[in-house]
């Protein structure tokens, strides 16, 4: 059974910075890209970015809201999965969601999420 | 960046109505689509990738159709497990977006 498990979020002031991470389980997860995706409050699903798998050289690709401040990492190793936040703004409150994508397309899994709240 | 619009933004409905979703990119996207399915306090879960294939496990009440830049979810036989909000994905380019989703409500 896939499972993926957030965890990190919590309380944090504009400004600072937070690290998400996300164990994954049940699937070979060097064989798939991940993804990260974030729901505000009561409203829709916003896609953070993506991480290659070791094929494609761990590359990476970013939401422009996010790009220069937010970093995916993984480590196949551990099968985990890793959202550094950085300079966070009260805009980026959210469940944030890890999730494997299929065929290298699409979000077949997600986690369950992890709630970040920036606020002072 | 591919714009994702969703109609209707919510659509009232009784047990065993035929409900249909439309999404439209903002430029062609080909079959690059794909619908979820987040009911209340839930996670998302992927219904139909490729526009029109239902992933496995997922009721065939549950069909879409469409290329290019219109696309359509249906559902043909509504059930009380079916209430929740559906959204759209393109992937066809970066970044992923989605669109603003339909709430699919009791009548």
């Amino acid at each position: 059974e896939v499972q993926l498990v957030e965890s990190g979020g919590g309380l944090v002031q504009p400004g600072g910075s937070l690290r998400l991470s996300c164990a994954a389980s049940g699937f070979i997860f060097s064989d798939h890209y991940m993804d990260w995706v974030r729901q505000a409050p009561g409203k829709g699903l916003e896609w953070v970015g993506r991480i290659r798998k070791k094929g494609n050289s761990y590359t990476t690709e970013y939401a422009a809201s996010v790009k220069g401040r937010f970093t995916i990492s993984r480590d196949d190793s551990e099968s985990s999965l890793c959202l550094q936040m950085n300079y966070l703004k009260t805009d980026d409150t959210a469940v944030y969601y890890c999730a494997t994508v299929l065929s290298n397309q699409w979000l077949g899994y997600w986690g369950q999420g992890t709630l970040v709240t920036v606020s002072s | 960046d591919i714009q994702m619009t969703q109609s209707p933004y919510s659509v009232s409905a009784s047990v065993g109505d035929r409900v249909t979703i439309t999404c439209r990119a903002s430029q062609g996207i080909s079959s690059w689509l794909a619908w979820y399915q987040q009911k209340p306090g839930k996670v998302p879960k992927l219904l139909i990738y490729a526009a029109s294939s239902l992933k496995s496990g997922v009721p065939s009440r549950f069909s879409g159709s469409g290329s290019g830049t219109d696309f359509t979810l249906t559902i043909s036989s509504l059930q009380p497990e079916d209430f929740a909000t559906y959204y759209c994905q393109q992937a066809s380019r970066y970044p992923v977006t989605f669109g603003g989703g339909t709430k699919v409500e009791i009548k």
